[in-house]
């Protein structure tokens, strides 16, 4: 079975451009979830879907971040504009709602914002 | 509101010998606990979970935890480590019904000395 699929896995964009990091849960899985993981800041959620629906997006830093999740079957995390301090490494999680709050990882995107 | 503790940011160990890395949870019922593991450049595997029953459960690659609800504690424990288990070690916590989010703990980085 694939794994949670994110794209791309390396992103390195200039202050100021707008960033699409795009994640394609496990098929079947209906909860997915966006983290951000910085060597200061550990591993932070920032938002989650239960069957495409934003639950909590608490952790989402500011305006400039958005998430969507038009469909069972993709996500997106935009960053609009983007600055230095958003360089981090994303991850998605999906999980299964009846399969007992476990989640799978996707490799994450490493992104750098120059 | 729920939270997780892993006291020791760094451990090093030499290879052979066992381990053990410390998770305290703090949650109102009953929880559903969780160890990761995430090697560099990678996103996190999940290694074991309790969800009820036997309070010692094995999980991948020889990894085995106690849930201790006097202690609200969740340690993982190998009885011989190998260099290849060098890697970033996170505790979970969640409640007992999916549609949550799970807390993750600041995470344990381990090193293996040959």
């Amino acid at each position: 079975d694939a794994g949670v699929i994110q794209s791309p896995r390396h992103e390195v964009t200039e202050m100021g451009q707008e960033v699409t990091l795009r994640c394609k849960p496990i098929s079947g899985h209906n909860s997915l979830f966006w983290y951000r993981q910085t060597m200061m800041r550990g591993l932070e959620l920032l938002i989650y879907f239960n069957n495409n629906v934003p639950i909590d997006d608490s952790g989402m830093p500011e305006d400039r971040f958005s998430a969507k999740m038009p469909n069972a079957s993709f996500s997106t995390l935009k960053i609009q504009p983007s600055e230095p301090r958003d360089s981090a490494v994303y991850f998605c999680a999906s999980r299964r709602l009846a399969g007992g709050n476990e989640q799978f990882f996707g490799p994450g995107t490493r992104l750098t914002v120059l | 509101a729920q939270s997780v503790t892993q006291p020791d940011i760094h451990i090093t160990v030499s290879e052979g010998a066992s381990l053990e890395l410390r998770c305290n949870y703090s949650y109102g019922a009953t929880p559903y606990l969780f160890w990761y593991v995430q090697s560099p450049g990678q996103g996190l595997q999940l290694l074991l979970k309790y969800f009820s029953g036997d309070t010692l459960v094995q999980g991948i690659k020889g990894f085995e935890a106690e849930f201790k609800r006097s202690q609200s504690s969740f340690n993982l424990r190998k009885p011989s480590v190998h260099w290849s288990d060098a890697a970033e070690y996170f505790c979970a916590v969640g409640p007992n019904n999916a549609g949550n989010m799970l807390t993750f703990g600041g995470g344990t980085r381990l090193m293996v000395k040959p």
